[in-house]
């Protein structure tokens, strides 16, 4: 079956270092977005993309960065990490080329980042 | 730009109770719909959305909502919740054009046995 998964499950890492989040998407979809969700935040879009070579920023971007390099993956990538960037983090993808108004987002199993 | 705000960040409810969670939004353009529900330990899943035609939108488990233009609100509603309902429930807007999703900060809702 198509899924989408995310990799480490967990993960501890120590203030300033680099670290990159997995994501991977087996339905050929054509968007794929990064949230992170904090407590009394909800979620809140940190880039995305609506296919290779192609990525933006959302409303959180600042110390995170995505490349777009195939379909399935979009790794998300913490230059050097803030204790502020402790959270959980979701991927999701789309499939944006249906041609319908709008296409479900489907959303990976979630990140849970600690940085001490 | 678009907001979505849920007022009640925790809903305590009896099983079998019937049960509201709010939703209103903020837009200057058409906006398209959510509401998502996230189980304890798992990603979100979409429950029901509205994109046009009838205001009001049903789930394969009962949940509704009503998408009420001039009160800009879509509140989720269940006339009888079960333990299975405990989750997280997350609001969330959209334009035409545009697939980005706003989310609002959630609504944790408990059922009291």
């Amino acid at each position: 079956d198509a899924e989408i998964t995310q990799s480490p499950r967990h993960k501890i890492t120590e203030t300033g270092r680099q670290v990159t989040l997995a994501c991977h998407q087996t339905w050929n979809h054509n968007n794929m977005f990064w949230y992170r969700q904090d407590l009394g935040h909800g979620l809140r879009l940190i880039h995305y993309s609506y296919g290779v070579q192609d990525t933006n920023k959302g409303e959180v971007s600042d110390g995170y960065s995505v490349s777009r390099s195939n379909t399935e993956d979009l790794p998300l990538t913490l230059e050097s990490a803030a204790s502020s960037q402790t959270s959980v983090y979701f991927c999701a993808s789309s499939e944006g080329t249906s041609g319908r108004p709008y296409n479900e987002q489907f959303f990976g199993p979630g990140t849970r980042l600690t940085v001490l | 730009a678009q907001s979505v705000t849920q007022l009640d960040s925790q809903v305590p409810v009896f099983e079998e109770a019937p049960v509201e969670l709010r939703c209103n939004y903020s837009s200057s353009v058409s906006v398209y719909l959510f509401w998502y529900v996230q189980y304890p330990n798992q990603g979100l899943q979409l429950l029901l959305k509205y994109l046009s035609g009838s205001t009001l939108v049903e789930s394969i488990n009962g949940f509704e909502a009503e998408f009420n233009k001039s009160q800009t609100s879509f509140h989720l509603r269940k006339p009888s919740v079960h333990i299975s309902d405990t989750a997280e429930y997350f609001c969330a807007v959209s334009v035409f054009g545009n697939e980005k999703l706003t989310f609002g900060t959630g609504t944790r809702l408990t059922i009291i046995p």
